[in-house]
């Protein structure tokens, strides 16, 4: 079972340079998350999308956009990179949805490793 | 102050131990409580949901605290496959948004 899959695995820049990473998931979710993770931060929710076609801002959004065109796939995309978005990204999707018992279980992707240079 | 706060650690416990994490969340509208847990350069997992009665699972117990806005998790017998790093996780759905919101974790290393 595929679950969530995130491409690039990793990826180094130079500072200004853009990129896309892209997370699939096969699960037929809804909702779907890109979180950021950085040492003694915890994981910091960047954007996010409740269905396809909508997408909503998270709590670190700037210097992201996101679209999400298909349900199965969320992409985040960096137009102007800069050392301060060196990170582990992490994708998730969830079951959960206003019209089902909330689970609060999130399948994440294995995680996309980007450096700024 | 962050919205959900924990101990980093290490802590270094023998096989056998038992442990136990605290957590607090800033937030008393908070309404879902999950501990993930989170293996070295790994994806995290659910390890269990954490209601208001206190559950169990295994050798794993879960607690709630709503006046304290504090959680906890217990870990008895402790195993070298119990080292990880475990966050605590609280849904805080009156900010609008169908989001969980992750502390930045507790490390446990569990040794023989």
């Amino acid at each position: 079972n595929a679950g969530v899959t995130q491409t690039p695995k990793f990826r180094v820049l130079k500072t200004g340079q853009s990129m896309t990473l892209l997370c699939a998931q096969d699960m037929n979710h809804e909702y779907m998350y890109w979180y950021r993770q950085d040492p003694g931060m915890g994981l910091r929710l960047i954007h996010y999308s409740v269905g396809e076609g909508t997408t909503a801002k998270g709590e670190v959004p700037d210097g992201y956009n996101v679209s999400r065109l298909k349900k199965q796939n969320f992409l985040l995309g960096l137009e102007s990179a800069a050392p301060s978005q060196t990170s582990v990204y992490f994708c998730a999707s969830t079951s959960d949805s206003p019209q089902k018992k909330y689970t609060g279980e999130l399948f994440f992707g294995e995680g996309s490793r980007l450096t700024v240079l | 102050r962050k919205e959900v706060e924990q101990d980093p650690g290490p802590f270094n416990v023998p096989e056998g131990a038992t442990v136990a994490f605290n957590c607090t969340y800033s937030n008393s509208a908070s309404q879902s409580f999950f501990w993930y847990r989170q293996d070295c350069r790994k994806e995290p997992k659910l390890l269990m949901s954490v209601y208001s009665s206190g559950n169990e699972d295994g050798r794993f117990t879960a607690q709630l605290n709503r006046a304290s806005q504090y959680i906890s998790l217990l870990i008895r017998d402790s195993k070298l496959s119990d080292s990880a790093t475990y966050l605590c996780v609280v849904n805080m759905i009156n900010t609008g948004r169908r989001a969980l919101t992750f502390g930045s974790g507790t490390r446990l290393q569990v040794q023989p």
